[in-house]
């Protein structure tokens, strides 16, 4: 079935340095893709998403490439801040359920 | 624009007792969303809404959760008689037709401690 997979966390950088956070996935057919940020006491915000191979979704400095030869859909920042700590998941959605399928999410902690 | 709404916001019972969950979608949305997130794991349907009507209960477990949305508009989630691995935060989310590139718009939680 339909499934993605996210690096483990917790993933600790300090100020200023880059972030990647990988994820991968498994569906049939071509599926949207989406990262959502929960911060902490917060509910799930929808961070960045494409729907198309090659697509690049982009938020708050955030990037995101959609490659569907490597079933890939890394997160990136250049220069991640303190503020930019929370967890964050990776999703696909199909057009044949609708329903948002996550990874198990990758904590991120900034530190000063 | 208001968000999703959610209540309560935290919830501890003994296992066999009952629970109820409130969510207020944003107005205008159409699809409504459970989702249960066990700790240290991505968030899970349970069950969809199209207006009133349910779209996908397939990971919904009917021998103790319940779920309805009678006008179309706020929705109640049900677990009766619970247990201790119904421990979660129940997320409520709404979109505004359902479709795959919509985006969803998720509640707080309630986060539920079954002891």
């Amino acid at each position: 079935g339909d499934s993605v997979t996210q690096m483990e966390g917790p993933v600790t950088l300090s100020e200023e340095a880059f972030l990647t956070i990988n994820c991968t996935y498994t569906a049939t057919g071509y599926p949207s893709l989406f990262w959502y940020v929960q911060y902490p006491g917060e509910g799930l915000q929808l961070l960045l998403k494409a729907t198309k191979a090659d697509d690049k979704g982009s938020n708050k400095g955030f990037e995101a490439t959609y490659r569907k030869e490597t079933t890939s859909f890394h997160l990136e920042k250049g220069s991640v801040q303190v503020s930019d700590s929370a967890v964050y998941f990776c999703a696909l959605r199909t057009d044949s359920s609708y329903k948002l399928i996550f990874g198990s999410g990758t904590r991120l902690l900034v530190r000063p | 624009e208001a968000g999703v709404a959610q209540s309560p916001r935290y919830k501890i019972i003994e296992k066999r007792q009952s629970v109820a969950f409130w969510c207020n979608p944003i107005s205008g949305h159409a699809t409504l969303y459970w989702y249960q997130q066990i700790l240290g794991q991505g968030p899970k349907l349970l069950i969809q809404f199209q207006n009133n009507g349910v779209v996908d209960d397939s990971q919904l477990p009917k021998d103790r959760f319940s779920a309805e949305r009678l006008k179309g508009v706020d929705s109640t989630l049900k677990i009766q008689p619970a247990k201790l691995e119904d421990s979660a935060v129940y997320l409520c989310a709404s979109s505004l037709y359902g479709q795959e590139q919509e985006t969803q718009y998720f509640g707080p939680g309630t986060r539920l401690l079954v002891l």
